[in-house]
């Protein structure tokens, strides 16, 4: 079964539409977070959550939002979206506050047209 | 800002085969991760490794943090070997990845 549910697995937006990207984790851990692959670029990271609170922040876009329901759920809205947006979106999750392990989802593909 | 260099950028072996992939940083962080990518595009962590070596079947991994590299020995390659293999270091909260290195094997 997985351990990180990422959902849709894909999803196509048209320019200046909202979108909601699912993730759940099962692994008890603390900390959460999101990051982008855009195409031909490595995977970059976009924002940290530890306890449901925002740690870190590397996304310099207003537009994407993240939003943490319950402790073991981290979503991603991106709004006004745009075609430079399309990516591949991966969740991760691991033991916050320690040097451990980071354990990724299968990601969401959005294709912005 | 931090850069993470791997290398090759892509290779080509025939099953059976050896292979060494390189992982190079260039500033000072705390530990280090290697990932499988799948065709697909979905991550699969291999080593978290901070430091020395570790193994796991045919896979080894090195880390000498203090030099900033690491390394990931593939012995006896075969055909499902084939993907990228990704590179990371975290400086707590934060991984950097690297490029990664395209493998192909080929029967």
């Amino acid at each position: 079964d997985p351990k990180i549910i990422q959902k849709p697995k894909y999803l196509v937006a048209v320019t200046g539409s909202e979108k909601i990207l699912i993730c759940e984790q099962y692994l008890g851990h603390n900390a959460m977070y999101w990051y982008r692959q855009s195409a031909k670029k490595p995977l970059e990271f976009m924002f940290s959550y530890s306890y449901q609170k925002l740690m870190d922040n590397q996304t310099a876009s207003s537009r994407f939002q993240p939003q943490s329901s319950k402790k073991n759920h981290l979503d991603l809205q991106i709004t006004a979206l745009k075609p430079d947006d399309s990516a591949t979106y991966f969740c991760a999750s691991r033991h916050g506050g320690e040097n451990s392990d980071y354990t990724f989802g299968s990601g969401t593909r959005l294709l912005v047209i | 800002g931090q850069q993470v260099q791997q290398s090759p950028a892509s290779l080509v072996l025939q099953e059976g085969e050896n292979a060494e992939l390189q992982c190079n940083f260039s500033t000072s962080l705390n530990s280090m991760q290697w990932f499988y990518q799948r065709p697909g595009g979905s991550l699969v962590s291999l080593f978290y490794n901070p430091s020395g070596t570790k193994h796991s079947g045919r896979l080894t991994s090195t880390t000498v943090i203090k030099e900033r590299r690491s390394s990931l020995h593939i012995s006896s390659s075969q055909t499902t070997d084939s993907g990228t293999y990704l590179c990371a270091w975290s400086n707590y909260n934060v991984l950097y990845f690297g490029s990664g290195t395209k493998l192909t094997v080929e029967p």
